[in-house]
């Protein structure tokens, strides 16, 4: 199995709401990604995560909450958004070793009202 | 921190020409360079990457090489197809960074 897989494809929330993205991977990858895309941009880092801890955190506001519950999936928990968040939000995984190497999921599309 | 630099940001091309990305990159010390094909609604996909070790690799109709003197690399599609069309990114990092850089993107749109 060579994919990362995102749930939900779609999320439309509005600013009070609580939400979870899913991102899973089964090629034991020890390093999990989550990036933000906006339109015509390249993905932005948000968080690292290497053996299920954090290692980056690319000061991404607290509304934003990403969990590792074990070494194959990775979870951002969303609160209090604002619409400014509405972006393509992409979860990556990679061998430790070959860092950036990294393998993406199709994403998930956010919309925040 | 590294800075990558993309050109051009669109580049059209008849199908079956040829199609040409540079990026350019700031720190001497990346070593790992991988190109990604973005299509329409789909996540990044790696499509080739290069090691500094190496100045050009090839992949069937995709190649890319790199002048590590320069600080640049290429991303080379021959006979290109319309499924070729889609935006590409460049990245660069040293080998074990989680960080990669990336460049801003270049949209490639193959003309039948």
């Amino acid at each position: 199995d060579t994919e990362v897989t995102q749930t939900p494809k779609h999320l439309v929330m509005g600013m009070t709401n609580k939400k979870s993205l899913k991102c899973e991977q089964h090629m034991g990858h020890r390093a999990m990604y989550w990036y933000k895309q906006k339109a015509k941009k390249p993905p932005e880092l948000m968080f690292v995560y290497s053996y299920e801890k954090l290692s980056i955190n690319e000061s991404v506001p607290s509304r934003f909450s990403p969990e590792c519950p074990n070494s194959s999936l990775l979870n951002l928990h969303l609160h209090a958004l604002q619409p400014e968040d509405s972006a393509l939000y992409l979860c990556a995984s990679s061998q430790l070793t070959s860092g950036a190497e990294q393998f993406f999921g199709p994403g998930t599309r956010l919309t925040v009202l | 921190g590294e800075n990558v630099e993309q050109h051009p940001s669109t580049l059209s091309v008849q199908e079956g020409d040829s199609a040409v990305i540079k990026c350019t990159y700031s720190d001497s010390a990346s070593n790992y360079f991988p190109w990604y094909k973005q299509e329409l609604g789909k996540g990044p996909q790696l499509i080739i990457d290069i090691r500094s070790n190496v100045g050009e690799k090839k992949d069937q109709r995709i190649a890319v090489t790199l002048n590590k003197t320069a600080k640049h690399f290429s991303l080379h599609i021959t006979e290109t197809q319309p499924e070729d069309s889609a935006v590409y990114f460049c990245a660069a990092s040293k080998y074990g960074n989680n960080r990669p850089a990336f460049g801003k993107g270049n949209q490639v749109v193959v003309i039948p």
